[in-house]
């Protein structure tokens, strides 16, 4: 079946320092794959997406890369800030019609 | 995103009532979805709808149902409400022409007694 993990510890780390979040999925294909972000009590909002033939994808202080052969994504944000802290969720989407599945998440937490 | 809302935002049952959540948006996007959220699950698909004349069911439909009364409103009910419901429920929006990005409401949380 398919499974999409992401690492359930919190991630905690200094301001000014870049947090590195993974994603790694298995018996899947995605045609692209997006990060959300989630604040406590609210709804996940859009962040970034990539697509299969992508390898990399910035957006401001956030980078996203795309490896297909070893299954996986990174999301990076560069020079993170307390107003960052949340849990960040993936999805995977296998074409236009189709519907995302979501991976549980992880939290940041970035400290003065 | 306040352009997808969803009432009630809170919400205690018991056992056995039946129970409606709303949704309501007003950014014209065609497809929508409701999504339950459980700590250590994620996020899971109950039911889709690509137009008004259009439901799927997701990954866990059973137990739930749903109406899409309008293209800015979808509706779900469950029939009879028992304890493992108990979760966060989400509605998501999504336009056809960009269906990838899906934007979702702030959230009900349900508690089944």
């Amino acid at each position: 079946s398919q499974k999409i993990e992401q690492n359930s510890e919190a991630l905690n780390i200094q301001e000014g320092k870049t947090a590195t979040l993974t994603c790694n999925y298995t018996n899947y294909s995605p045609a692209y794959l997006q990060w959300y972000r989630q604040d406590p009590g609210r709804g996940p909002v859009f962040l970034l997406l990539i697509r299969e033939n992508e390898k990399e994808k910035r957006k401001e202080r956030l980078k996203v890369t795309f490896d297909t052969t070893l299954k996986q994504s990174l999301f990076h944000i560069t020079a993170s800030q307390p107003a960052d802290s949340a849990t960040y969720l993936c999805a995977l989407g296998a074409g236009t019609a189709s519907k995302l599945t979501f991976g549980t998440g992880t939290r940041l937490q970035v400290t003065l | 995103d306040a352009d997808v809302t969803q009432t009630p935002r809170n919400r205690i049952t018991k056992t056995g009532k039946r129970i409606m959540l709303e949704c309501s948006q007003t950014k014209g996007h065609d497809r929508m979805y409701w999504y339950r959220q459980d700590p250590g699950l994620g996020l899971r698909l109950i039911y889709y709808s690509f137009d008004v004349k259009d439901i799927n069911k997701g990954e866990i439909s059973d137990g739930y149902s749903v109406s899409r009364q309008a293209q800015a409103k979808f509706s779900l009910s469950l029939e009879s409400a028992i304890p493992n419901q108990t979760a966060l429920y989400f509605c998501a929006t999504s336009d056809s022409l960009a269906a990838e990005t899906q934007y979702f409401g702030p959230g009900t949380r349900l508690l089944v007694l």
